[in-house]
């Protein structure tokens, strides 16, 4: 089984829609959560950090469930400006990180 | 804000001969990172360094690459007897501390011909 698993993409959607990406992990002692986004031929820029309570970043908003191993990822009003590849990044220690495979996200107009 | 330089942004070389690739991490951080991304795959890890030496590596990283931080601010990549499988973007990255988020340079492109 991987460590880190997303959704298989990609998700097309239009603009104006909510779309919610999925990230399973499966190293329960993970002690860090982010999501990042990676524009093509781009490096992976910092989206969010995802906390236990989950946390709320205008249009973006990020879930931890630790009891089934999982974060997520929810875009409402989506804009032409978030096609891009989400990535999944799941840390048990500073030298553990792992990515996921990423989430190709195409918002159409 | 303060970020991630790499250099240079794109490396030509011919098969078998060796690279260095260099990061600049942000000054204060503590934790630093190469990874690797061939073109249209998933981001790679590759080695992490913490301290002065090596913390942890995947199994990408054999022989053939080291890493050094030569002078306190410079965190290099050097890669051996390079094979055309090395082309890729070669990301570094740094952190600060404990469950503090990674920083990314920009990459390098490496194309081996």
């Amino acid at each position: 089984r991987k460590e880190v698993e997303q959704d298989p993409g990609p998700f097309n959607v239009p603009e104006g829609a909510t779309v919610a990406f999925n990230c399973t992990y499966s190293n329960s002692a993970s002690q860090s959560f982010f999501w990042y986004r990676q524009d093509c031929r781009k490096e992976p820029k910092l989206l969010m950090s995802v906390y236990s309570s989950g946390n709320e970043d205008g249009r973006f908003t990020a879930q931890l469930n630790r009891a089934s191993q999982y974060i997520s990822l929810l875009i409402r009003d989506s804009k032409l400006s978030d096609s891009a590849t989400y990535l999944c990044v799941v840390n048990s220690s500073p030298d553990d990180m792992r990515f996921g495979a990423g989430t190709r996200l195409t918002v159409k107009p | 804000e303060p970020e991630v330089t790499q250099t240079p942004s794109h490396q030509v070389t011919q098969m078998g001969q060796e690279v260095i690739l260099r990061c600049v991490p942000i000054s204060n951080h503590l934790y630093f990172y190469w990874y690797r991304q061939i073109l249209g795959q998933k981001v790679e890890f590759l080695v992490s360094f913490y301290n002065n030496e090596i913390s942890e590596k995947s199994e990408i990283f054999d022989d053939q690459f080291s890493v050094e931080r030569p002078d306190g601010s410079n965190f290099t990549l050097k890669i051996r007897s390079t094979k055309l499988e090395d082309s890729a973007m070669y990301f570094c990255a740094s952190r600060g501390q404990n469950n503090q988020p990674q920083h990314f340079g920009d990459g390098t492109r490496l194309s081996i011909l």
